[in-house]
């Protein structure tokens, strides 16, 4: 069965410093790979995704950036973060754009 | 552009109770995702619709969609407290690379 991992599950960082969160699914092949964040609220935004390896659209002009360096490995990277920065992230596979998408289990950021 | 109404956002009832959120969106889709989120915690996919007129149940949950009306619903039956939680609808995008657009999400507390 497939599953995806997610970490580190909570990081507090100060700002101006950099960011490196990894997601990892195990049991599928070329998997679709979305990171999205989730302020404080509830509403889901989509940051990046990924249908192959080095093939990533971003959505929202920002100071992150995701790179996608093996099939099943997506990273979400910053080399400054802000304030703005805080939130929930999340990342999510599915198998293609015709299936549901599965999600991580998080990862709780708090810039300081 | 796509997109997607959920209401109530905020949604207080008793066990016991039934009760309706609805799920519209603005555009043609082909298919349409229910997710559930406990507090703090990651997206767990519901139910997948892919056509009109499906319907799908779990438990006190029963999903339905009308594609000509763009509308879904997900009913809730007899309510009891384990279904606190926030309940996210998300519409696949057709004509923009199948991307989901999502809801804000309606935040349900059943209380005794």
């Amino acid at each position: 069965s497939q599953t995806i991992h997610q970490w580190p599950a909570t990081l507090v960082q100060p700002v101006g410093s950099p960011l490196s969160l990894e997601c990892t699914v195990e049991g599928t092949s070329n998997p679709n790979l979305y990171w999205y964040r989730q302020a404080a609220g509830r509403g889901l935004q989509l940051l990046f995704y990924s249908i192959g390896i080095d093939q990533i659209s971003s959505e929202v002009p920002q100071n992150l950036s995701a790179s996608r360096p093996q099939d099943r490995q997506f990273i979400l990277s910053s080399k400054k973060l802000l304030l703005s920065d805080s939130g929930f992230y999340l990342c999510a596979w599915e198998e293609d754009s015709n299936t549901e998408a599965f999600f991580g289990q998080g990862t709780r950021l708090t810039v300081v | 552009e796509l997109k997607v109404e959920q209401n109530p956002l905020f949604l207080s009832m008793q066990e016991g109770k039934n009760y309706t959120i609805y799920c519209n969106y603005s555009t043609t889709s082909d298919r349409l995702y229910w997710y559930r989120q406990d507090p703090g915690k990651s997206l767990e996919s519901l139910f997948v619709l892919l056509s009109n007129g499906a319907v799908k149940q779990e438990g006190r949950l029963m999903a339905s969609l009308d594609t000509k009306a763009r509308l879904s619903t997900l009913h809730i039956t007899a309510a009891v407290h384990d279904l606190s939680a926030t309940y996210f609808c998300a519409v696949n995008n057709a004509g923009n690379n199948r991307k989901l657009i999502w809801g804000l999400g309606t935040s349900l507390a059943v209380n005794p």
